[in-house]
């Protein structure tokens, strides 16, 4: 069964420091998802991406974060100066078109840890 | 704008006992969808089911069902018979076309299950 893979599990890295967080989203889908989880809160959509472009962003995507599609396997979101509070699980997501049946599906997630 | 509750944020049950976890929501959209994913402790995030705005019909799989009553704006998730291996934080979730299919994640429930 296809599914969605990201990598690294865990990453640390020092306050300041840029992090790439990476996924493979299911070959056939055509969106695209970054959510985040802070330890022991609900799960917060960042932001969407769709044909090569971000869709949709939630206020907690600011000019620290960005997200590409390299080639057309991997989607990746980086942080650019992270900070403490960027301490979180995050979960790539992907889904098909909208005909399709509009579910998302979650990878196994990074859990990043800035010290 | 979009708003999911889950009241109950931590259930504890004995095996075998039937539980139902609550969830309520908000959306001024008249299409949208429905879904919960369980996060066992492992992390990951689970599909179980996605219901759409249109679809009031009930569902049951296995020991798992759903109740959704859109005159209350709930979409209830039942299990029958627990088994130890059910304990999770259960997530109900929203989206829908207009809100740029992003997931609006409610609480979650935490359930423990004891043998």
């Amino acid at each position: 069964e296809p599914e969605v893979t990201q990598t690294p599990s865990h990453q640390v890295t020092q306050m300041g420091q840029e992090v790439i967080l990476r996924c493979v989203p299911i070959s056939n889908h055509l969106y695209f998802y970054w959510y985040r989880q802070i330890l022991g809160q609900k799960v917060e959509f960042l932001v969407s991406f769709y044909n090569n472009e971000i869709s949709e962003k939630s206020e907690i995507f600011d000019d620290q974060f960005s997200v590409e599609r390299p080639d057309g396997s991997n989607f990746t979101l980086k942080i650019r100066s992270t900070k403490l509070e960027d301490s979180a699980m995050y979960f790539c997501a992907s889904r098909g078109d909208r005909a399709y049946a509009d579910t998302q599906y979650f990878g196994p997630g990074t859990r990043l840890t800035v010290l | 704008a979009q708003k999911v509750t889950q009241a109950q944020t931590e259930i504890s049950v004995v095996e075998k006992e039937d539980v139902t976890l609550d969830c309520v929501y908000e959306t001024r959209d008249t299409t949208y969808y429905l879904f919960w994913y369980k996060q066992p402790p492992s992390g990951e995030l689970v599909f179980l089911i996605r219901r759409n705005s249109f679809d009031e019909q009930n569902e049951i799989s296995g020991r798992y069902s759903w109740n959704f009553q859109k005159s209350t704006s709930s979409f209830n998730f039942t299990i029958t018979a627990s088994q130890v291996v059910d304990s999770a934080v259960y997530f109900c979730a929203l989206s829908s076309d207009n809100a740029g299919n992003m997931l609006t994640f409610g609480g979650g429930t935490r359930l423990m299950v004891k043998p």
